[in-house]
């Protein structure tokens, strides 16, 4: 099965700096890569997905990258702010057989971005 | 349009109770997928559901869980004889169609067991 490494565990940085998380992932077939940002106590949300027939993809502060022949994607946070202070997840997801859809996810990666 | 809906949010049961977590997805969704959050810990897959059907449980403990997704109603996530190390997060997501489309999270439950 999928299994997708995730670092750092935890990343500090200071307000208006760039954040950069990497994610690993072991299975080839995975074609669907997204990324969910968790607040304390609250729902995974989703922020950004990238799909394996586009290598970079990008929404106003917050860009991903995808690196097939590597197996590995990125998320990138620009000019960041104390309220993008969360835990966030990567995931892939394997299109084969009755796992279809299924995500498997990284171990989280808590942001603090201090003022 | 509703978000995906569970209830309930906090759910307290003690040890060898049954707990009940129930699941509606957003409308027109016909696919859903329940996930377990331990304490400080990332999100497990544990059953993926369409209507009627389970298509994989794979990631669910053989024993005590059950999960339904009925024609009508919500999907229900069923734990047996609930023990301290079922305490977590679980969260249910729903999808419009399977394989490679973007799937969005219920606000969990809660269950705590004692």
């Amino acid at each position: 099965g999928e299994n997708v490494e995730q670092h750092p565990s935890t990343l500090s940085v200071q307000e208006g700096d760039s954040a950069v998380i990497k994610c690993t992932y072991s299975d080839s077939a995975s074609n669907y890569f997204p990324w969910y940002k968790q607040e304390l106590g609250k729902r995974p949300q989703l922020i950004i997905d990238i799909r394996s027939n586009v290598g970079e993809k990008k929404d106003q502060r917050i860009a991903v990258t995808l690196n097939k022949t590597a197996k590995h994607f990125s998320l990138h946070i620009t000019e960041t702010q104390p309220e993008d202070s969360a835990v966030y997840f990567c995931a892939a997801s394997w299109g084969g057989g009755t796992s279809y859809g299924k995500l498997t996810f990284g171990q989280g990666t808590i942001l603090t971005v201090h003022p | 349009n509703a978000g995906v809906m569970q209830n309930p949010r906090h759910l307290v049961r003690r040890r060898g109770q049954e707990a009940r977590l129930r699941c509606s997805p957003m409308k027109g969704h016909s696919h859903v997928y329940w996930y377990r959050q331990l304490p400080e810990e990332g999100l497990k897959f544990m059953v993926y559901l369409q209507k009627e059907n389970i298509i994989d449980e794979s990631g669910m403990p053989k024993e005590r869980f059950s999960a339904e997704f009925p024609k009508e109603g919500p999907s229900i996530l069923r734990i047996q004889q609930v023990v301290r190390g079922d305490s977590a997060a679980y969260f249910c997501a729903s999808s419009p169609r399977s394989g490679r489309n973007e799937q969005y999270f219920g606000p969990g439950t809660r269950l705590t067991v004692t």
